[in-house]
């Protein structure tokens, strides 16, 4: 069965800090992707990333990262430098290969305080 | 670009009454779904469409339909609205194909008291 893991419920921090979400998944298939969106306090979800299950190569984006690892299936968001902008619920998710409907872990709230 | 519009953005609805969530995508997407987010429970899937015509259940699709009449609109209705219908609701739309991103909706608040 699939299965989106979010522990961490919500995190807080200092702006300028580094803070990691991390993100575990459950799947039986070998081909799916994994996606990460930000739910602002203006309630829209807002698309940041997609991984392939093939691709384990780290991506950086400006002060994003997310880290890709199969053999512990996670895959965690770091943001470095953490500005109040940055405050939102975030959410990892999952899709399969032979389906585009996604399987969503219960979100990290994201509070970064000036 | 408007991307994919819902409305209305907010509704309080009585105990039995129904309505009408609108959505309608213009980046002519095949691939259009309806998700409902609970507080802390994450998004779940109620309805989906691969297009014009077709539609089929996801997780929690009890209480709701759907039609999808052409490419660009995929309404939600809710007949007989319940308390535990009270959410925000989400339509998501993305071109199909495995692992395609779906964009959503900027969500629509329903209070069913």
């Amino acid at each position: 069965a699939q299965k989106v893991t979010q522990a961490q419920t919500e995190i807080s921090v200092v702006e300028k800090e580094d803070v990691t979400l991390d993100c575990v998944y459950e799947t039986r298939d070998t081909t799916y992707y994994l996606f990460w969106y930000k739910q602002p306090p203006s309630g829209e979800l807002v698309f940041l990333i997609r991984r392939n299950s093939f691709d384990e190569q780290n991506e950086i984006s400006g002060r994003y990262s997310w880290n890709f690892q199969k053999s512990t299936s996670s895959f965690n968001f770091t943001i470095t430098a953490s500005q109040v902008v940055d405050s939102a619920v975030y959410f990892c998710a999952l899709s399969e290969a032979d389906t585009d409907k996604l399987i969503f872990g219960t979100g990290t709230r994201l509070q970064v305080f000036p | 670009n408007a991307g994919v519009t819902q409305t209305p953005k907010f509704r309080i609805l009585k105990i039995g009454q129904s309505m009408t969530l609108q959505c309608t995508q213009d980046m002519n997407h095949n691939y259009m779904y309806w998700y409902r987010q609970d507080p802390g429970m994450g998004l779940k899937l109620i309805y989906y469409s691969v297009g014009a015509g077709i539609t089929d259940k996801g997780e929690v699709p009890n209480g709701y339909n759907v039609s999808r009449s052409t490419t660009e609109d995929f309404p939600l209705r809710l007949e007989l609205a319940a308390p535990s219908q009270t959410s925000v609701y989400f339509c998501a739309s993305g071109q199909g194909g495995s692992g395609n991103t779906i964009y959503f909706g900027e969500g629509s608040w329903l209070t069913v008291v």
